[in-house]
Parts: structure tokens; sequence; C-alpha cells
């Protein structure tokens, strides 16, 4: 299966800034998978990333609160923005799927204060 | 559409006893079906998956899940309980355009 580098492992950031989630794949996969997991709860797909084209996003979440990149077949990125205590969750990437399994980064803490 | 149910928030089992972890779930066509568990501050780790053949799916650090295509359940089991196993866990189905859809997580204590 697939390894996948997330960072940040965490982060605080001040409300109105931004923040920007790299993932890193160890092999070319097709799609990737943008999570949100807020306190307490499950997770929630913010959106699916395919290569070479615009990201699609689920009901709720927008490009330009989620803007996210996927330059090539091993790298995405999801940037936060204008962030408010809302948004303080954990983040997860994953690929998938290949050979039927998902693997997921380690995630990214976020406290927005 | 897919769903999946996990009916309980929280379980405990004594160490050594054997443990469950409900899932249910609901898809048109052949069911697709996982488990991942999470520990604190982690990110989620695979257990197991369900696409085909056996119903009873063997998965890592021991666990096992039986599908039960009448029941339309997938529960996790172990036989023994370790104190380690203790975090949350979350059945998942694949769903359209090969998505993924996770119940709300079931957080499992065992009990020294």
């Amino acid at each position: 299966s697939a390894v996948i580098s997330q960072k940040p492992s965490r982060d605080i950031c001040q409300r109105g800034t931004s923040l920007t989630i790299q993932c890193q794949v160890d092999s070319q996969v097709t799609m990737m998978f943008w999570y949100r997991q807020q306190p307490g709860q499950s997770l929630t797909l913010i959106a699916t990333a395919n290569q070479g084209s615009e990201a699609t996003y689920e009901s709720g979440f927008v490009i330009d609160k989620f803007p996210i990149s996927r330059p090539n077949l091993t790298f995405s990125t999801l940037t936060v923005s204008n962030m408010s205590p809302e948004d303080s969750s954990i983040y997860l990437c994953s690929d998938g799927p290949i050979n039927y399994g998902y693997t997921f980064g380690s995630g990214t803490r976020l406290t927005v204060v | 559409a897919q769903s999946v149910a996990q009916p309980e928030d929280q379980v405990n089992v004594a160490e050594g006893n054997p443990l469950t972890v409900k899932c249910t779930y609901s898809v048109s066509g052949n069911p697709y079906l996982f488990w991942y568990v999470q520990y604190p501050n982690r990110g989620l780790q695979f257990l197991l998956k369900y696409i085909t053949g056996d119903n009873l799916v063997k998965g890592s650090y021991g666990f096992e899940a039986e599908f039960n295509k009448s029941q339309t359940s997938f529960h996790l089991k172990k036989p023994s309980a370790l104190v380690s196993d203790s975090a949350l866990y979350f059945c998942a189905v694949r769903g359209r355009d090969d998505k993924i859809i996770f119940g709300k997580g079931t957080r499992l204590h065992i009990l020294p």
C-alpha cells in the first residue's frame, strides 16, 4: 500500500489567516481525497482532487474557503483560508482506491485562536 | 444512498475478553466495506476490508470482521482484547465515485 506523508502535523493559527496542508504520496495515484474531522466527530469529505482538473467539492464546502491543488500524481495541497475558530479540526488526506484500499495521511491538527 | 451505521458510541471490554464492534451498512450493489482505527493524535490506520470472497475477513493486530449479507452487517471482532486496542474505530463503505463514507465511530475502552 502507499505511504502518505502529511504536514504540518499540527499548527496553531490566528483567525483570519490561511494554512496550507501538504500531502505527498510515495507512488502515483489518480485520486486523492481531503477530509475534515471536527472534535469528537467522524470524518467528512471535503473534496476529491484529480490531477489535471479542478477539485470536486462536497455540499457545504467551497473552493474559496478550501482551495486545493493537485499539480501531479503524487502531491496535493489543501488550504484553509480566512480561518475562524470553527475551522479547528483534524484535516486528513487519502489516496484511493488502490487494490480497493485507501491509505490516509497522519493528519493535521489545526487550532484557530 | 450508501451509508454505514455504528450503533454504539462506546464499547467497554475487560482485557482478555472477546470484543465486538458493530456496523451495519446500506448500499446498492455489492458492498466494499472497511474498518479503520484511530489512536489519539494519529491518523487513520487500515485494519481490514471486505470486497468479495470469504465472509470472515482477517486483518491487522489480530482483528477480524464477519460480513453478513442477510443482516447487512460487518461487525469487527477480536478473540482476546488488549489494553492497547483502546482507540476510536470507524466502519466505512465505498460510495459513489469511489468516495469513502464513514460511520460516526465507536470508542473502544479495554479495561485492565
